[in-house]
């Protein structure tokens, strides 16, 4: 089974402090994903990674920058946390793929992440 | 623009009636489809997913779900709930060309179950 896993369930942190957020998947995924979950909104897509070292922003980035220094670990950076990131913070993974490829994305258990 | 509506936020059953979860999307070709659950303080979880062929398409724990191309829609059934299905379902899809299997979900439904 993949196993994708995220160093916390719940973070509180201060506004101003720069948070990491840190996933990690043992499957040997090409791909992996940051988004956030709020009520009403469904999940949003931060940021993606199709390769080490490589990344393309989302559909809501600012705020956030990413690294991937290592094929299983990617990890999600707040600059500058303020109380609007608020939130709960979902990693994903999954193969790599074509554009015509079929493999679904893996979910961590999830951050809930408190900005004070 | 892309996009998947869920247009129930929440809905309740009493255990062992049917149910249906409604997803329709926006999409100019169609695209992957799929529907996770998420229980409470817990990921994602993939329930199923629709490539091609067959349009109505088995999952896990019981669930179906029926692609409708003229309808857009993309709906999830089960026709008798358990009290452990409550939980928050996502529709979701990955359009063909997006590339690198981004997904686009729904705002989910909130399913309650009465004893």
């Amino acid at each position: 089974d993949v196993k994708v896993t995220q160093s916390s369930r719940y973070l509180v942190k201060r506004t101003g402090e720069k948070v990491f957020l840190e996933c990690v998947q043992d499957m040997d995924h090409e791909n992996m994903f940051w988004y956030r979950q709020d009520p009403g909104l469904g999940l949003r897509l931060i940021y993606f990674s199709y390769d080490v070292k490589m990344k393309e922003k989302g559909d809501i980035p600012e705020g956030y920058s990413v690294s991937r220094e290592k094929k299983e670990r990617f990890s999600l950076i707040l600059e500058s946390a303020s109380t609007n990131q608020t939130s709960m913070y979902l990693c994903a993974s999954s193969p790599s793929l074509t554009a015509y490829s079929n493999q679904p994305q893996h979910f961590g258990d999830g951050t809930r992440l408190s900005i004070l | 623009a892309q996009s998947v509506t869920q247009p129930d936020i929440h809905i309740t059953v009493s255990e062992g009636a049917s149910l249906e979860l409604r997803c329709n999307y926006s999409y100019g070709a169609t695209p992957y489809l799929f529907w996770y659950v998420q229980s409470p303080g817990q990921g994602l979880q993939l329930l199923l997913k629709y490539f091609s062929g067959d349009t109505l398409v088995q999952g896990i724990k019981g669930f179906e779900a029926e692609f409708k191309r003229s309808q857009s829609s993309f709906n999830l059934r089960k026709p008798s709930v358990h009290w452990s299905d409550a939980a928050e379902y996502f529709c979701a899809v990955a359009p063909l060309s997006g590339g690198y299997n981004k997904l686009i979900f729904g705002a989910g439904t909130r399913l309650a179950v009465h004893p």
